[in-house]
């Protein structure tokens, strides 16, 4: 079963300083979608950023960005400027693998934003 | 447009009860995903289906879990015979396509939160 790894359970930054929440995967397929998903309290889930891996370019949605490498098998979000509201639990997506529509997560990361 | 809708958002069964939660997708989506999480746990796929078809049924338990996204109305999963082990919130995504079909993405419900006494 392809797994995803995130391997900061808790991170911590000022309001209005930048964060990177890492994210590694594994998969065997060539061409996949990765994503990042926010749950905040509220526990609703929130999609974040995504990113096609046949496309060199890292995606970009506002203060979120993500750095993927693609042969490290890597897919960190970069969130600058750091808002309140920014808190909350975060967690990178797969594919499942073997052409499977469904998707695996990562554990989360808890960012705590620090006024 | 509405987004996905889940109910209930809380529910709760006594153990050997039956709980049945609903899903219904966004509007012209026809795939429709279920998600199990355990506390201080990521998503675990249990279920893709669409209309009147099971696709994908890989992450459901063997007994007791059903799932069944029919014609007309809702999805519904459905927990026969409960234990104290289902209390776990229950997410629904949809999307418009396939993967490999154009754009991806998974869209989700609020969850429903089961508590199983």
């Amino acid at each position: 079963a392809q797994t995803v790894t995130q391997s900061q359970p808790e991170m911590s930054v000022q309001e209005a300083e930048t964060v990177t929440l890492s994210c590694t995967y594994d998969t065997s397929e060539s061409d996949y979608y990765l994503f990042w998903y926010k749950q905040p309290p509220s526990r609703q889930m929130i999609l974040v950023i995504r990113q096609e891996a046949y496309k060199q370019q890292n995606a970009t949605e506002n203060r979120f960005s993500v750095n993927f490498q693609k042969a490290a098998k890597s897919f960190s979000l970069k969130i600058s400027d750091s808002q309140l509201g920014d808190a909350a639990m975060y967690f990178c997506a797969s594919p499942l693998g073997g052409g499977a529509d469904g998707l695996t997560f990562g554990k989360g990361t808890h960012l705590i934003i620090q006024p | 447009n509405a987004g996905v809708m889940q109910n209930p958002r809380h529910l709760v069964r006594r153990r050997g009860q039956e709980a049945r939660l609903r899903c219904s997708p966004m509007k012209g989506h026809s795939h429709v995903y279920w998600y199990r999480q355990l506390p201080e746990e990521g998503l675990k796929f249990m279920v893709y289906l669409q209309k009147e078809n099971i696709i994908d049924e890989s992450g459901m338990p063997k007994e007791r879990f059903s799932a069944e996204f029919p014609k007309e109305g809702p999805s519904i999963l459905r927990i026969q015979q409960v234990v104290r082990g289902d209390s776990a919130a229950y997410f629904c995504a949809s999307s418009p396509r396939r993967r490999g079909t154009g754009d991806y993405e998974q869209y989700f419900g609020p969850g429903t939160r089961l508590t199983v006494t």
